[in-house]
């Protein structure tokens, strides 16, 4: 059973431009969860979805950011017009419940 | 708001040294309390869940317990692959923001040979 997968593994972008993240939860988890680790800081809660439905997204940024888990395919993280500050580690878990989360090895995001 | 502090931010030891890490906690109504690890470059790894005071779990050299404030992290005549940082985690009452989990910053532990 193939874990949490993430990609891109590092994305490189320069101020303005959008930022597109990917998770691919474990087969069977339909409970999906986003978090951002700045440098020297702990793991902060972004989002939370099901499939087609956002259950939580009280951690996120109500602008620029947003999130999906369409019916089919990965969930989706987007930033839009990223500046210097979005540069930072983004990891995806997932659960088969709400309990336990399993994640993924995370996006690199670098803003130049 | 939920809240997790974890002792000591790092934590050198010797190969066969054994130690324990501390996290504090305050949440409401905890639905669980988690403990992973983190290697660099790399995402939380699953270890633990705890549910209620009192609780304890195993694996290998780690022992992890629960009490209504805080939650230790015992690990036991360590080798230096445990070197990593441990992350402690709690999930509060459903809504507001507590599906997700509430993490502390860490401890760093360097396991020398």
């Amino acid at each position: 059973n193939a874990g949490v997968m993430q990609n891109p593994r590092h994305l490189v972008r320069r101020r303005g431009q959008e930022a597109r993240l990917r998770c691919s939860p474990m087969k069977g988890h339909s409970h999906v969860y986003w978090y951002r680790q700045l440098p020297e800081e702990g793991l902060k809660f972004m989002v939370y979805l099901q499939k087609e439905n956002i259950i939580d997204e009280s951690g996120m940024p109500k602008e620029r950011f947003s999130a999906e888990f369409p019916k089919e395919g990965p969930s989706i993280l987007r930033i839009q017009q990223v500046v210097r500050g979005d540069s930072a580690a983004y990891f995806c878990a997932s659960s088969p419940s709400m309990d336990e989360q399993f994640f993924g090895p995370g996006t690199r995001l670098t803003v130049l | 708001e939920d809240q997790v502090t974890q002792s000591p931010e790092a934590l050198r030891l010797q190969e066969g040294e054994s130690s324990s890490l501390n996290c504090s906690y305050t949440v409401s109504g905890l639905r669980g309390l988690f403990w992973y690890r983190q290697d660099p470059g790399k995402g939380p790894e699953f270890l633990f869940t705890l549910y209620s005071a009192g609780e304890e779990k195993e694996k290998e050299r780690l022992k992890a317990t629960l009490t209504k404030k805080e939650s230790f992290l015992h690990i036991t005549a360590p080798k230096p692959e445990d070197s990593a940082t441990y992350l402690c985690a709690v999930q509060g009452a459903r809504g507001g923001g507590a599906d997700g989990l509430t993490f502390g910053k860490g401890t760093h532990l360097i396991i020398q040979p």
